[in-house]
């Protein structure tokens, strides 16, 4: 089936514009994460949301970040004003629910985001 | 404290050899545990996951875990010149976020 999508790939804007990241999960994916890689580091957890439950934002670096997610499927990324510092690869990922509650996640391809 | 730590690299092996990556947590409350592998410029892939202490093999990939030490590792035997990539631990807890370790660099040398 369909894996996790991201929309666009790349994505190159000034300083100062809002941007907005999509991404469209695995179906039937109850979780979906937001990640955060910059050059050669690790990932950065940005949000978690899980079903109907209110999403952990604990991860946003800072308020001109929010992120939503529509009917339980896809989301959106919003970085207003940005900064330099923003640019990175914005990474999603979806994971099925069960009771175990700890299925693995699946990562889609990516947005690359430049600053300028 | 990190929450998840992992040497960093690079570890460099020869073609043919075991690559042993490990990786610590501080979460006692960790349940089930995944290594992921990502090529430089690519998506982290699921290669391992493991929820019981001891070994689960797959193919030339042995997950290793030891929940009373906090510890888990990744044998990777007949090592590739293709297994070069780094390798991310990320524990979960039950009902919990996923943490990332900053992974470990991995150089399979022909």
């Amino acid at each position: 089936g369909a894996g996790v999508s991201q929309s666009p790939s790349n994505k190159v804007t000034e300083k100062g514009k809002d941007v907005e990241l999509r991404c469209d999960p695995i179906s039937g994916h109850t979780a979906l994460y937001w990640y955060r890689q910059s050059l050669g580091q690790g990932l950065e957890f940005l949000i978690y949301f899980q079903g109907n439950s209110a999403p952990d934002k604990s991860g946003l670096p800072s308020d001109r970040f929010s992120a939503e997610r529509t009917g339980g499927s896809v989301s959106t990324l919003t970085i207003q004003r940005t900064q330099q510092e923003d640019s990175a690869v914005y990474l999603c990922a979806s994971s099925p629910w069960t009771s175990g509650g700890w299925n693995e996640q699946f990562f889609g391809p990516g947005t690359r985001l430049t600053v300028l | 404290q990190k929450e998840v730590e992992q040497n960093s690299g690079p570890l460099s092996v020869p073609e043919g050899a075991i690559a042993s990556l490990n990786c610590t947590y501080s979460d006692r409350g960790s349940q089930s545990f995944f290594w992921y592998r990502q090529y430089s410029g690519k998506s982290p892939e699921l290669i391992m996951s493991i929820y019981s202490n001891g070994d689960k093999e797959d193919g030339r990939f042995t997950a290793q875990l030891n929940k009373a030490s906090q510890y888990v590792s990744l044998l990777i035997r007949d090592s590739q010149p293709s297994d070069s990539a780094t390798y991310l631990c990320a524990p979960r807890g039950y009902g919990q976020n996923f943490v990332f370790g900053p992974g470990t660099r991995l150089s399979v040398l022909p």
